[in-house]
């Protein structure tokens, strides 16, 4: 079946736009996960949503900084006003029932 | 606060040799490790996994250790072959079900031909 979908793969942005990066979780999985990566580093973790739990936020770096899964499916991270600081690599997880986690290819943001 | 940490960098074998990568972890408590591998351009995918109640699993081509007295979880892959080439996270999940894993810095490893 499908993977784990991010887009766009790469965004190109101004300093100070607003951008929205998307998530398509494989299907049924109820968990999904946003990760940062920057140049040659580890994962950074952002935020995590399981079923209709609240979200676990506690990795978001600022209040700039959002996500929201609609439905239980489809995930938007926004990062609004961005900063030269915030270009990285953002990838998406999912997950079932067990503990690994499927990861999407991730979104390339560049912010000039 | 919890960490997972990787011994080396970058890690350069010659193919066909046998490459081990290693790490390190702080929480005693974490019940889970996963290593994943990353190729350029690509996002992480998974290679094995262990519970805290094993010391050893394998796969193919690979086996992963466990250390729980000196909380080391080591990656040894057989033969290794040009299309290894990549970067090694090893990745813990602490006790409870908190669904999270913690991820470490990275290995890069060179296969030369």
């Amino acid at each position: 079946g499908a993977g784990v979908s991010q887009s766009p793969s790469n965004k190109v942005t101004e300093k100070g736009k607003d951008v929205e990066l998307r998530c398509d979780p494989i299907s049924g999985h109820t968990a999904l996960y946003w990760y940062r990566q920057s140049l040659g580093q580890g994962l950074e973790f952002l935020i995590y949503f399981q079923g209709n739990s609240a979200p676990d936020k506690s990795g978001l770096p600022s209040d700039r900084f959002s996500a929201e899964r609609t439905g239980g499916s489809v995930s938007t991270l926004t990062i609004q006003r961005t900063q030269q600081e915030d270009s990285a690599v953002y990838l998406c997880a999912s997950r079932f029932s067990g503990l690994e986690q499927f990861f999407g290819p991730g979104t390339r943001l560049t912010v000039l | 606060g919890e960490s997972v940490g990787l011994h080396l960098p970058t890690l350069s074998v010659q193919e066909g040799d046998n490459s081990i990568i290693n790490c390190a972890y702080s929480n005693s408590a974490s019940d889970y490790f996963i290593w994943y591998k990353q190729e350029s351009g690509k996002g992480p995918q998974f290679i094995i996994d262990i519970r805290s109640n094993m010391d050893k699993r394998q796969g193919q081509r690979v086996t992963v250790l466990l250390n729980k007295t000196v909380k080391h979880l080591s990656l040894q892959i057989a033969a290794t072959q040009p299309g290894d080439s990549a970067v090694y996270f090893c990745a813990e999940h602490g006790s409870g079900n908190t669904g999270k894993l913690i991820f470490g810095q990275g290995t890069t490893l060179q296969v030369k031909p």
